[in-house]
């Protein structure tokens, strides 16, 4: 079973619409959980971290379920340049994190 | 300047050729890692080090090599390229004081035909 699972999609989504998607985890003793972007052929970059009461960043909103041991994304009020392959991270050890093959997002005008 | 500069952008190289990927970072950070990206299955951790004098293997370590030769810098080597061994390669830093949050390299296409 991998680490860290996630929908491949892709979500297509018109323009304001809300999206939202799941990442599930397999270690119960995983510490940190965060939401990477990744644009095409770009490197991942931390969108934000995901704490365990939920957390908001203007139109991105995270949560964590640690008993069902997944996190979500969701993404309000979507831009067009919101299209991108989000990364499910999730800190295990102390030097390793363990990345999620990413849920592709496309908004269309 | 980017805060981590990963040399070549691209190559294509023949198998059994040896190469390297240089990385180096201006963030002061004592943790590297290598990552190699293949679609469908996400970033696998390659090599990583805590700092000058340490070096680990991670999950994919067989047929790569690294060398650590000074805190900015951490190079990764393929002694005899393969196939299967064309990726795309990422190269990270952290900060543990920084929620071990990643900045990674722009990366490194690599082709072995």
């Amino acid at each position: 079973r991998k680490e860290v699972e996630q929908d491949p999609g892709p979500f297509n989504v018109p323009e304001g619409a809300t999206v939202a998607f799941n990442c599930t985890y397999s270690n119960s003793a995983s510490q940190s959980f965060f939401w990477y972007r990744q644009d095409c052929r770009k490197e991942p970059k931390l969108l934000m971290s995901v704490y365990s009461s939920g957390n908001e960043d203007g139109r991105f909103t995270a949560q964590l379920n640690r008993a069902s041991q997944y996190i979500s994304l969701l993404i309000r009020d979507s831009k067009l340049s919101d299209s991108a392959t989000y990364l499910c991270v999730v800190n295990i050890h102390d030097y390793k994190l363990s990345f999620g093959a990413g849920t592709t997002v496309t908004v269309r005008a | 300047d980017a805060d981590v500069t990963q040399t070549p952008r691209n190559r294509i190289t023949k198998t059994g050729k040896r190469i390297m990927l240089e990385c180096s970072q201006t963030k002061g950070h004592d943790r590297m890692y290598w990552y190699r990206q293949d679609p469908g299955l996400g970033l696998r951790l390659i090599y990583y080090s805590f700092d000058v004098k340490d070096i680990n293997k991670g999950e994919i370590s067989d047929g790569y090599s690294v060398s650590r030769q000074a805190q900015a810098k951490f190079s990764l080597s393929l002694e005899s390229a393969i196939p299967n061994q064309t990726a795309l390669y990422f190269c990270a830093t952290s900060d543990p004081g920084q929620n071990y949050g990643y900045t990674f390299g722009s990366g490194t296409r690599l082709t072995v035909v």
